[in-house]
Protein backbone atom coordinates (compact mmCIF):
# COMPACT_ATOMS: atom_id res chain seq x y z
CA UNK A 1 0.00 0.00 0.00
CA UNK A 2 0.95 3.49 -0.24
CA UNK A 3 2.93 4.67 2.77
CA UNK A 4 1.07 6.97 5.40
CA UNK A 5 3.02 9.60 6.79
CA UNK A 6 6.46 9.46 5.69
CA UNK A 7 7.44 12.22 7.41
CA UNK A 8 5.41 12.02 11.34
CA UNK A 9 7.13 12.15 14.57
CA UNK A 10 7.92 8.40 15.03
CA UNK A 11 7.31 6.94 18.67
CA UNK A 12 9.92 3.35 19.27
CA UNK A 13 8.80 1.01 22.12
CA UNK A 14 9.68 -2.37 23.31
CA UNK A 15 6.86 -5.19 22.87
CA UNK A 16 5.14 -5.60 26.16
CA UNK A 17 5.95 -1.97 27.06
CA UNK A 18 3.23 0.91 27.96
CA UNK A 19 2.76 3.42 24.74
CA UNK A 20 1.96 7.19 25.27
CA UNK A 21 1.10 9.09 22.10
CA UNK A 22 0.53 12.78 22.67
CA UNK A 23 -1.59 15.20 20.85
CA UNK A 24 -1.70 19.10 21.32
CA UNK A 25 -5.05 20.72 20.11
CA UNK A 26 -6.01 24.32 18.79
CA UNK A 27 -9.26 24.47 19.33
CA UNK A 28 -10.13 26.31 22.56
CA UNK A 29 -13.76 25.44 21.96
CA UNK A 30 -13.25 22.30 21.04
CA UNK A 31 -15.88 19.33 22.44
CA UNK A 32 -15.15 16.39 20.97
CA UNK A 33 -12.11 13.96 20.82
CA UNK A 34 -11.42 11.09 19.30
CA UNK A 35 -8.04 8.92 19.04
CA UNK A 36 -7.39 6.95 15.58
CA UNK A 37 -5.09 4.19 14.11
CA UNK A 38 -4.24 3.89 10.42
CA UNK A 39 -2.47 0.97 8.88
CA UNK A 40 -0.49 1.13 5.40
CA UNK A 41 -3.36 1.05 2.93
CA UNK A 42 -6.39 1.31 5.04
CA UNK A 43 -8.50 3.80 6.13
CA UNK A 44 -8.80 5.44 10.04
CA UNK A 45 -9.93 3.19 12.64
CA UNK A 46 -11.41 4.30 15.62
CA UNK A 47 -10.24 3.82 18.88
CA UNK A 48 -11.83 5.15 21.89
CA UNK A 49 -13.18 9.05 22.13
CA UNK A 50 -14.03 11.28 24.80
CA UNK A 51 -16.11 14.46 25.54
CA UNK A 52 -15.04 18.01 27.40
CA UNK A 53 -16.52 16.94 30.46
CA UNK A 54 -14.46 14.24 31.06
CA UNK A 55 -10.71 13.54 31.77
CA UNK A 56 -10.09 10.13 31.47
CA UNK A 57 -11.87 7.52 29.82
CA UNK A 58 -10.69 3.72 29.66
CA UNK A 59 -11.18 0.52 26.83
CA UNK A 60 -9.40 -2.56 26.44
CA UNK A 61 -6.22 -1.92 26.64
CA UNK A 62 -5.90 1.60 25.76
CA UNK A 63 -6.71 5.14 28.39
CA UNK A 64 -7.42 8.88 26.91
CA UNK A 65 -6.70 11.43 29.05
CA UNK A 66 -7.54 14.75 28.53
CA UNK A 67 -6.18 18.41 29.85
CA UNK A 68 -8.07 21.03 28.82
CA UNK A 69 -6.06 23.64 30.34
CA UNK A 70 -3.17 23.07 28.01
CA UNK A 71 -5.30 21.81 25.31
CA UNK A 72 -3.51 18.17 25.50
CA UNK A 73 -4.97 14.88 24.31
CA UNK A 74 -3.33 11.43 25.37
CA UNK A 75 -3.41 7.74 24.45
CA UNK A 76 -2.14 5.12 26.41
CA UNK A 77 -1.47 1.40 24.96
CA UNK A 78 -0.93 -0.80 27.90
CA UNK A 79 1.32 -4.07 27.21
CA UNK A 80 2.08 -2.65 23.47
CA UNK A 81 1.54 -5.75 20.98
CA UNK A 82 2.67 -5.65 17.45
CA UNK A 83 -0.55 -5.10 15.88
CA UNK A 84 -0.15 -2.39 17.70
CA UNK A 85 1.99 -0.82 14.68
CA UNK A 86 0.39 1.91 13.02
CA UNK A 87 0.24 5.78 12.75
CA UNK A 88 -2.23 7.42 15.27
CA UNK A 89 -4.01 10.15 14.71
CA UNK A 90 -6.22 12.34 16.99
CA UNK A 91 -9.30 14.20 15.71
CA UNK A 92 -10.77 17.48 17.90
CA UNK A 93 -13.50 20.27 17.80
CA UNK A 94 -17.16 20.77 17.86
CA UNK A 95 -19.46 20.76 14.83
CA UNK A 96 -16.29 20.93 12.54
CA UNK A 97 -13.60 18.41 13.22
CA UNK A 98 -9.74 18.90 12.60
CA UNK A 99 -7.46 16.20 12.31
CA UNK A 100 -3.98 16.26 14.72
CA UNK A 101 -0.85 15.35 12.84
CA UNK A 102 -0.32 12.28 13.90
CA UNK A 103 2.25 9.76 14.99
CA UNK A 104 3.85 7.24 13.78
CA UNK A 105 4.18 4.24 16.42
CA UNK A 106 6.90 0.99 15.79
CA UNK A 107 7.31 -1.54 17.65
CA UNK A 108 10.55 -3.04 18.82
CA UNK A 109 10.31 -6.87 19.31
CA UNK B 1 -22.53 -4.62 6.53
CA UNK B 2 -20.50 -3.42 4.22
CA UNK B 3 -19.56 -0.08 6.63
CA UNK B 4 -18.38 2.86 3.93
CA UNK B 5 -17.61 1.90 0.19
CA UNK B 6 -15.80 4.09 -1.97
CA UNK B 7 -15.05 3.79 -5.70
CA UNK B 8 -12.67 3.56 -7.82
CA UNK B 9 -9.90 2.38 -5.99
CA UNK B 10 -7.77 3.69 -7.90
CA UNK B 11 -7.72 6.28 -10.74
CA UNK B 12 -4.89 8.14 -12.57
CA UNK B 13 -6.11 11.58 -14.64
CA UNK B 14 -4.34 13.70 -16.99
CA UNK B 15 -4.06 17.34 -16.28
CA UNK B 16 -7.69 19.12 -16.91
CA UNK B 17 -9.69 15.87 -17.14
CA UNK B 18 -12.79 15.43 -14.56
CA UNK B 19 -13.67 12.81 -12.39
CA UNK B 20 -16.78 12.39 -9.74
CA UNK B 21 -15.44 9.58 -6.26
CA UNK B 22 -18.05 7.83 -5.14
CA UNK B 23 -18.97 7.16 -1.33
CA UNK B 24 -21.71 5.28 -0.25
CA UNK B 25 -23.02 3.67 3.62
CA UNK B 26 -25.05 1.87 4.76
CA UNK B 27 -25.21 2.17 8.08
CA UNK B 28 -27.87 5.17 7.94
CA UNK B 29 -25.73 7.96 9.32
CA UNK B 30 -26.42 11.38 8.93
CA UNK B 31 -23.42 13.25 8.78
CA UNK B 32 -20.69 12.42 5.94
CA UNK B 33 -17.54 13.60 5.20
CA UNK B 34 -14.60 13.57 2.22
CA UNK B 35 -10.92 14.29 3.46
CA UNK B 36 -7.44 14.16 1.28
CA UNK B 37 -4.39 12.89 2.85
CA UNK B 38 -1.26 13.25 1.90
CA UNK B 39 2.17 11.98 2.41
CA UNK B 40 3.59 13.42 5.80
CA UNK B 41 0.31 15.03 6.69
CA UNK B 42 -2.91 14.04 8.28
CA UNK B 43 -5.95 13.95 7.17
CA UNK B 44 -7.61 17.14 5.67
CA UNK B 45 -11.42 18.03 5.35
CA UNK B 46 -12.45 18.83 2.13
CA UNK B 47 -16.26 19.38 2.41
CA UNK B 48 -18.81 17.74 4.56
CA UNK B 49 -22.77 17.26 4.92
CA UNK B 50 -24.15 17.56 8.30
CA UNK B 51 -27.48 15.61 7.15
CA UNK B 52 -29.07 15.33 3.97
CA UNK B 53 -29.73 18.56 1.68
CA UNK B 54 -26.68 20.33 3.26
CA UNK B 55 -23.03 20.32 2.38
CA UNK B 56 -20.45 22.51 3.77
CA UNK B 57 -16.44 23.85 2.95
CA UNK B 58 -13.78 22.38 4.80
CA UNK B 59 -10.40 22.87 5.21
CA UNK B 60 -9.48 22.77 2.02
CA UNK B 61 -12.36 22.96 -0.27
CA UNK B 62 -11.16 24.41 -3.38
CA UNK B 63 -10.94 22.95 -6.81
CA UNK B 64 -13.82 20.57 -5.50
CA UNK B 65 -17.45 20.57 -5.78
CA UNK B 66 -19.45 17.73 -4.11
CA UNK B 67 -23.47 16.19 -3.70
CA UNK B 68 -25.07 14.51 -0.80
CA UNK B 69 -27.09 12.61 -3.38
CA UNK B 70 -29.20 11.15 -0.53
CA UNK B 71 -28.76 9.97 2.63
CA UNK B 72 -26.45 7.22 1.89
CA UNK B 73 -24.35 8.61 -1.19
CA UNK B 74 -21.88 11.72 -0.92
CA UNK B 75 -19.61 12.33 -4.13
CA UNK B 76 -16.57 14.17 -4.49
CA UNK B 77 -16.00 15.94 -8.15
CA UNK B 78 -13.01 17.34 -9.41
CA UNK B 79 -13.95 19.04 -12.28
CA UNK B 80 -10.44 20.15 -13.88
CA UNK B 81 -7.75 17.80 -12.51
CA UNK B 82 -4.48 19.12 -11.77
CA UNK B 83 -1.36 17.53 -10.30
CA UNK B 84 -1.50 18.78 -6.68
CA UNK B 85 -4.99 17.50 -6.34
CA UNK B 86 -2.95 13.84 -6.31
CA UNK B 87 -3.20 12.48 -3.12
CA UNK B 88 -5.26 9.62 -1.00
CA UNK B 89 -9.27 10.60 -0.52
CA UNK B 90 -11.30 8.81 2.04
CA UNK B 91 -14.64 9.27 2.95
CA UNK B 92 -16.13 8.79 6.02
CA UNK B 93 -19.58 8.83 8.06
CA UNK B 94 -21.43 9.09 11.43
CA UNK B 95 -24.52 9.68 13.10
CA UNK B 96 -24.15 12.50 13.41
CA UNK B 97 -21.03 15.51 14.13
CA UNK B 98 -20.03 14.60 17.67
CA UNK B 99 -19.80 10.28 17.25
CA UNK B 100 -17.26 8.64 15.82
CA UNK B 101 -16.81 8.44 12.39
CA UNK B 102 -16.43 5.48 9.92
CA UNK B 103 -13.91 5.62 7.16
CA UNK B 104 -13.64 4.14 3.77
CA UNK B 105 -10.29 2.43 2.24
CA UNK B 106 -9.61 4.72 0.33
CA UNK B 107 -9.39 6.32 -3.28
CA UNK B 108 -6.15 6.95 -4.59
CA UNK B 109 -5.50 9.21 -7.06
CA UNK B 110 -2.67 10.27 -9.31
CA UNK B 111 -2.70 13.13 -11.57
CA UNK B 112 0.12 13.29 -14.54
Amino acid sequence: GESVGLHLPTLSVQEGDNSIINCAYSNSASDYFIWYKQESGKGPQFIIDIRSNMDKRQGQRVTVLLNKTVKHLSLQIAATQPGDSAVYFCLFGNEKLTFGTGTRLTIIP
Amino acid sequence: NAGVTQTPKFQVLKTGQSMTLQCAQDMNHNSMYWYRQDPGMGLRLIYYSASEGTTDKGEVPNGYNVSRLNKREFSLRLESAAPSQTSVYFCASSPSFDQPQHFGDGTRLSIL
